[in-house]
């Protein structure tokens, strides 16, 4: 079974509006960390937002946020008032356990595009 | 602001030919990993190192591989004879010693690696 699942290849969002990029994860271990990362066409993963199991809020920076729903193991990201900037690869990845320097997996990925 | 360097940007290589990709991982980071990405593919993970051994590797990460921190600022991929379906994005990354947040991951920019 996968562990992260973003079901959505590929979507499309007018500038300035809001979109919500879609991740499910599947893990048994209740210690867990989630992140975005953004892949732009130049290829480099650029870190974006992280939020932990057991934290309370949902994580936010900047136009970031990321709605957590830990009873349907969903992390998705939103981020507000695109810009045409953020037309990347956006990966959803996990890490499991308490261990420090544990490793990542990751998603497909969504591609997102903003139209002007 | 710190950041995972590697060079080279690109390598090419014939089949059967060793490969040395290299990076620099944050200053004051102890744990670094190597990721690799097939071209429209998730990222997916090689292998961690911490404390001058490596800590987990994936099945990816056969007898052909193998990392080295030869000084204090470099860290080394080596692939030993280079097979056509090496040819994939190369990813270094790093992360401090610490819980939570802290624990994030930072990627450099990878090597584009093209076995012929």
């Amino acid at each position: 079974a996968q562990k992260i699942t973003q079901t959505q290849p590929g979507m499309f969002v007018q500038e300035k509006e809001a979109v919500t990029l879609d991740c499910t994860y599947d893990t048994s271990d209740p210690s867990y960390g989630l992140f975005w990362y953004k892949q732009p066409s130049s290829g480099e993963m650029i870190f974006l937002i992280y939020q932990g199991s057991y934290d309370q809020q949902n994580a936010t920076e900047g136009r970031y946020s990321l709605n957590f729903q830990k009873a349907r193991k969903s992390a998705n990201l939103v981020i507000s008032a695109s810009q045409l900037g953020d037309s990347a690869m956006y990966f959803c990845a996990m890490r499991e356990g308490d261990n420090q320097g544990g490793k990542l997996i990751f998603g497909q990925g969504t591609e997102l595009s903003v139209k002007p | 602001e710190p950041e995972v360097t590697q060079t080279p940007s690109h390598q090419v290589t014939q089949m059967g030919q060793e490969v040395i990709l290299r990076c620099v991982p944050i200053s004051n980071h102890l744990y670094f990993y190597w990721y690799r990405q097939i071209l429209g593919q998730k990222v997916e993970f090689l292998v961690s190192f911490y404390n001058n051994e490596i800590s987990e590797k994936s099945e990816i990460f056969d007898d052909q591989f193998s990392v080295e921190r030869p000084d204090g600022s470099n860290f080394t991929l080596k692939i030993r004879s280079t097979k056509l379906e090496d040819s994939a994005m190369y990813f270094c990354a790093s992360s401090e010693e610490a819980a939570g947040r802290e624990d994030t991951q930072y990627f450099g920019p990878g090597t584009r690696l093209t076995v012929l």
